[in-house]
């Protein structure tokens, strides 16, 4: 099967820096959101992006699925995007998940 | 449009007994997914539904079933429940199977 890897595992940061998450899979894939699973278990879309490049405020995403990676940029962080930061992609007929970044932003 | 609703958010159950777990999808969609969330093994894929037929499943054993009706609301069957089988389990919509997915705020249960 597929595998899914995210990068780093485990973020700390202060608020107001930048930061780059990372996913890189092991097969083509056709499908791919980030998602934001905040302190109360809430999964919330942030992007789907098979390819190319997305903005969404703070937030932007790009994915080269030739080159099999996907990369979230979160900039001037804030205390509430602290939570766990999941890639998530269609494989065949499965929803594969990483094992997620987990990103603690200090005031 | 009201988001993807699951009931009940809270269940404790003990060892043996059998719990059913709701999912109502977002209007109009007709893919609905099933994932278990535990510490230990991350997110997980249970199985999929399409048209009130299951489309795929993942890697758990047969005491995990489901159904989806009509009107596109899915149902989840876990019988003779295993200490392991605590754990988040969430439900996901989308229009059709390769389009975003769209989450629930999950069913959280525990076994005693």
């Amino acid at each position: 099967g597929i595998q899914v890897e995210q990068s780093p595992p485990d973020l700390i940061l202060q608020e107001g820096a930048n930061s780059t998450l990372r996913c890189n899979f092991s097969d083509s894939v056709n499908n791919l959101q980030w998602f934001h699973q905040n302190p109360w278990g809430q999964l919330i879309n942030l992007f789907y992006i098979p390819s190319g490049t997305k903005q969404n405020g703070r937030l932007s995403a790009t994915t080269v699925a030739t080159e099999r990676y996907s990369l979230l940029y979160i900039s001037s962080s804030q205390t509430t995007d602290s939570g766990v930061y999941f890639c998530a992609l269609r494989y065949g007929q499965n929803f594969v998940f990483g094992p997620g970044t987990r990103l603690s932003v200090l005031p | 449009k009201a988001g993807v609703t699951q009931t009940p958010r809270y269940l404790i159950k003990t060892r043996g007994q059998q719990v059913t777990l709701s999912c109502s999808p977002i209007s109009g969609h007709r893919s609905v997914s099933w994932y278990q969330q535990t510490p230990g093994q991350g997110l997980q894929f249970l199985f999929e539904y399409f048209s009130e037929t299951q489309r795929n499943k993942g890697n758990f054993p047969g005491r995990f079933s489901g159904r989806q009706f009509s009107n596109s609301r899915s149902e989840m069957n876990v019988s003779t429940l295993e200490l392991g089988d605590s754990a988040l389990y969430l439900c996901a919509s989308s229009p059709e199977g390769d389009q975003p997915q769209h989450f629930g705020d999950g069913t959280r249960l525990s076994i005693l």
